[in-house]
């Protein structure tokens, strides 16, 4: 049975700052996703990795996969205020989507 | 297009009550999930269905029912509500199976209170 650890579950951080978020795997999956969420609002998907090294990147989120440490990081690049949310990252396996307990991620000015 | 739409929004209910979310799509999606979220546990999948008139159990399936009658629509019933049942539930939609890198749709929620 699959299951996913983020790590840490609530991030304080300063603007222009950078940090990683850390996600494990138990086993095998054959997709790791990234979200998004603000507070009272739906998952917004922010980013897809489906092979080992890939790396995709948008604004100041850059995502990576190793499948061999089983092991996914979310990178913040100088953070900004609007990136203020709860990140989860989820891993696929067949027909289902596991999913991490969530980053509470809160940019301080 | 709509994409992902759940009703209702808001329900509060007491305990032993029955109701129906309901969650229609128009993305002509095979997969369709139904995921609740507590604090602290991210989203834990009840039950999901890869195409008309197919279910199948998640993580936690008990004390919930669900039908795919119509590809477009997915229903979860609670036959009789539990304060245990209270979260908010999302409803996704995904094209082909989530291992195959199918992306998933959510809907915005349906916040459930259960006195």
């Amino acid at each position: 049975e699959l299951k996913v650890e983020q790590n840490p579950l609530f991030l304080s951080m300063q603007e222009g700052k950078n940090y990683t978020i850390y996600c494990n795997y138990s086993t095998t999956s054959d997709r790791l996703y990234w979200y998004r969420q603000d507070p009272g609002k739906s998952l917004e998907s922010l980013f897809v990795l489906l092979s080992n090294g890939a790396v995709k990147q948008e604004g100041r989120l850059m995502a990576s996969l190793d499948t061999k440490a089983r092991l996914s990081t979310l990178h913040i690049t100088a953070a900004v205020h609007d990136l203020s949310a709860t990140y989860f990252c989820a891993g696929g396996y067949g027909n289902k989507l596991v999913f991490g307990a969530g980053t509470i991620l809160r940019v301080k000015s | 297009n709509a994409g992902v739409t759940q009703t209702p929004k808001f329900r509060v209910l007491k305990t032993g009550q029955s109701m129906t979310l309901l969650c229609a799509q128009d993305m002509n999606h095979e997969y369709m999930y139904w995921y609740r979220q507590d604090p602290g546990m991210g989203l834990r999948l009840i039950h999901y269905s890869v195409g008309e008139g197919t279910t199948a159990k998640g993580e936690v399936p008990d004390g919930y029912n669900v039908s795919r009658l119509k590809k477009q629509n997915f229903l979860l019933g609670l036959e009789s509500a539990a304060p245990s049942q209270t979260s908010v539930y999302f409803c996704a939609s995904s094209y082909s199976r989530v291992g195959a890198g199918g992306e998933l749709f959510f809907g915005e929620g349906s916040r459930l209170t259960v006195l």
